[in-house]
């Protein structure tokens, strides 16, 4: 059975920093294009940031450019989005992904939320 | 950036009558990329249709997408009362990746 657990949100001021993790299971990670997609409250969807199955390449909305770095380790079967300089209008649920185009998988979700 | 516009926002049916969701691209969407998902209330996004038209893993065939170029369209045939959802287009032809705003079917 495919899992996606992502994990790492929480309570943060402005410009602060956080780091999300996905964790994978149930299918071979290493051969999957890796995305963060996240929804603000109340709102729709957002992309946010893919990164290519040898972590070669990655790519981000405009909004998150500088901010934002996306990573991951294959050995771990793990991903990862480092966030810094964070806004209010980060807040969201975070949710990990499998694949770079569509998305095929969803983690549960992890909720960020900035504010002082 | 393709801006993807969705129509109806809501839309009010009843069990077993046919819905018809719009998605409208603002530039053509090259090799069909497009994608439909639905959410249901506090669940993460399920992904219902790729390539416009191909059912994801498990989707029941009450689910057909269609159209190609700017203008999608999601069917559902007979509307099950799990159906009662929201549903969001998103393309893949070019980055960013983006979505639509997001129809919801609602209950008459």
């Amino acid at each position: 059975e495919v899992q996606l657990v992502d994990s790492g949100g929480g309570l943060v001021q402005p410009g602060g920093s956080l780091r999300l993790s996905c964790a994978a299971s149930g299918f071979t990670f290493s051969n999957y294009w890796m995305s963060w997609v996240r929804q603000a409250p109340g709102k729709g969807l957002e992309w946010v940031a893919n990164i290519k199955q040898d972590g070669s390449e990655s790519y981000c909305v405009d909004s998150v450019k500088g901010r934002f770095t996306l990573s991951r380790d294959n050995a771990k079967n793990s991903l990862y989005l480092q966030m810094n300089s964070l806004r209010a209008e980060d807040t969201a649920v975070y949710y990990c992904t499998s694949g770079g185009s569509y998305f095929g998988y969803w983690g549960q979700g992890t909720l960020v939320t900035v504010s002082s | 950036e393709i801006v993807l516009t969705q129509s109806p926002g809501t839309l009010s049916l009843s069990p077993g009558e046919r819905a018809t969701l719009s998605c409208r691209a603002s530039q053509s969407v090259s090799s069909s990329s497009l994608a439909w998902y639905q959410q249901k209330p506090g669940q993460v996004p399920r992904l219902l249709i790729y390539g416009a038209s191909s059912r994801a893993t498990g989707i029941p065939d009450r689910f057909s997408g269609s159209g190609s170029g700017t203008d999608f369209t999601l069917t559902i045939s007979r509307l099950e009362p799990e159906d009662f959802a929201v549903y969001y287009c998103q393309q893949y032809s070019s980055s960013p990746r983006t979505f639509g705003q997001g129809t919801k079917v609602e209950i008459k």
